[in-house]
């Protein structure tokens, strides 16, 4: 099975706090991911955070990661239109860029 | 820097034929990544170099995928021969010995 296990929809209204959680199996990772793919693009790396943080905040995301259980989410504040899109949540295996990804979260934002 | 390039972007081609997608990374960047992405399997790491050297390629199909880094400005990834079971959309990364991998735009490969 899937080594990262991800929702694979979410719809939110604009406006509203979206929050896009992720489960991994690896517990040797060193870093994890959020990714944002767009329709027809490629992969944009969204944040990182290495596993031995808790949280990380970056404008209107915020990542928390809970090594116990091995829980990763990604919240967004304030979402709008644009942020509708596929988001990956990714773990490295033994290299940076080396990544696992899981099957994605389809983010629905509507007016 | 305008990023990863990758060409083309869209390739059709019959099966039985040979293929070729082209990566071009970040410039001063020293691992290099690729990537496919389908429907069924969702993204999977085919093969990554590390200054120009082949590092792990176990996620290569088959025989038919090769991957050849020349020099740190350019990779090509070939099937040969391909078959329909090949489309998906191809993407190349690079990083430089930093967690950021930064990924090209894909190529969309539809084997007829």
């Amino acid at each position: 099975g899937e080594d990262v296990e991800q929702s694979l929809f979410l719809s939110v209204r604009e406006g509203d706090s979206s929050v896009i959680n992720c489960t991994y199996t690896d517990s040797s990772s060193t870093y994890l991911y959020w990714y944002k793919q767009e329709p027809g693009a490629g992969l944009q790396l969204l944040t990182y955070i290495f596993s031995n943080m808790d949280m990380k905040q970056d404008q209107r995301l915020t990542v928390l990661l809970n090594k116990k259980d091995k829980h990763l989410s990604l919240r967004i504040a304030d979402t709008q239109t644009g942020d509708s899109a596929i988001y990956f949540c990714a773990e490295t295996l033994d290299s940076w860029g080396k990544l696992q990804f899981g099957a994605g979260t389809q983010v629905v934002v509507t007016p | 820097d305008a990023g990863v390039i990758q060409s083309p972007r869209h390739e059709v081609t019959e099966m039985g034929q040979e293929v070729t997608l082209r990566c071009k990374p970040i410039s001063g960047h020293n691992s290099l990544f690729w990537y496919r992405q389908t429907m069924m399997r969702g993204l999977e790491l085919l093969i990554y170099f590390n200054n120009n050297v082949p590092i792990d390629d176990s996620g290569m199909p088959e025989d038919r995928f090769s991957a050849k880094m020349p020099n740190a400005s350019f990779s090509t990834l070939k099937i040969q021969p391909s078959e329909p079971r090949d489309s998906a959309v191809y993407f190349c990364a690079s990083s430089l010995d930093t967690p950021e991998a930064f990924f090209g735009q894909g190529t969309r490969l539809t084997v007829v």
